[in-house]
């Protein structure tokens, strides 16, 4: 399968604790970003990176929150010290760079958080 | 600043009947629009685009219209089936980046 890889699909935190969520991009994909969807809302926009670069993280909550996308290995997306608010699904999506023929970024599945 | 808007939360339809979802934007500087389709516990899937230089694209059943100076956009599906029953997600992005802006989302039942 060569669509992007979101991995855990389904995590479970209680509060005070760390999630982490990681997410492989297509193949041939240098471009990164996270999304989250709370419950019965849209997507929301949370950073944009490059391969060992944040290019936009307008939409990361201030605290608790981190990105990375290293030069080998997947985006991660870092939730300190947990609260129940962030329980939500986090969508990663990818593309191969600035070329917008179409625009289109492609999704992973997922990885929905529940926070005891 | 809500930068995308889908004003109908939900759409019901016949089977065979044209569904039409509806999308507006604010921010002018926006010059690519798109639909994703989005079942529950999955990742939205592309469905189809435009550039703002056109005002309609159309891919089978799916047809995307565009009204610039009404910062409007439409998503016809016909003839709708009962497998095209999911939300809806308009979004947008601007020029300087591949960032989409999404809208919140029409969730579509189309009946037998």
């Amino acid at each position: 399968n060569a669509g992007v890889m979101q991995n855990p699909r389904h995590l479970v935190r209680r509060r005070g604790q760390e999630a982490r969520l990681r997410c492989s991009p297509m193949k041939g994909h240098s471009h990164v970003y996270w999304y989250r969807q709370l419950p019965e809302e849209g997507l929301k926009f949370m950073v944009y990176l490059q391969k060992e670069n944040i290019i936009d993280e307008s939409g990361m909550p201030k605290e608790r929150f981190s990105a990375e996308f290293p030069k080998e290995g997947p985006s991660i997306l870092r939730i300190q010290q947990v609260v129940r608010g962030d329980s939500a699904a986090y969508f990663c999506a990818s593309s191969p760079g600035l070329t917008r023929s179409t625009g289109e970024l492609f999704f992973g599945e997922g990885s929905r958080l529940t926070v005891l | 600043d809500q930068q995308v808007k889908q004003n109908s939360p939900s759409l019901s339809v016949q089977e065979g009947r044209i569904s039409i979802l509806n999308c507006d934007y604010t921010n002018s500087m926006f010059d690519y629009f798109l639909w994703y389709k989005k079942y529950p516990a999955e990742g939205p899937t592309f469905l189809i685009s435009i550039s703002s230089i056109k005002d309609k694209n159309e891919d089978g059943r799916f047809t995307v219209f565009l009204n610039k100076s009404a910062k409007h956009l439409s998503l016809h599906i016909v003839p709708s089936q009962p497998g095209d029953s999911a939300v809806y997600f308009c979004a947008a992005s601007g020029s300087a980046t591949n960032k989409l802006i999404f809208g919140t989302g029409t969730l579509l039942a189309v009946q037998p």
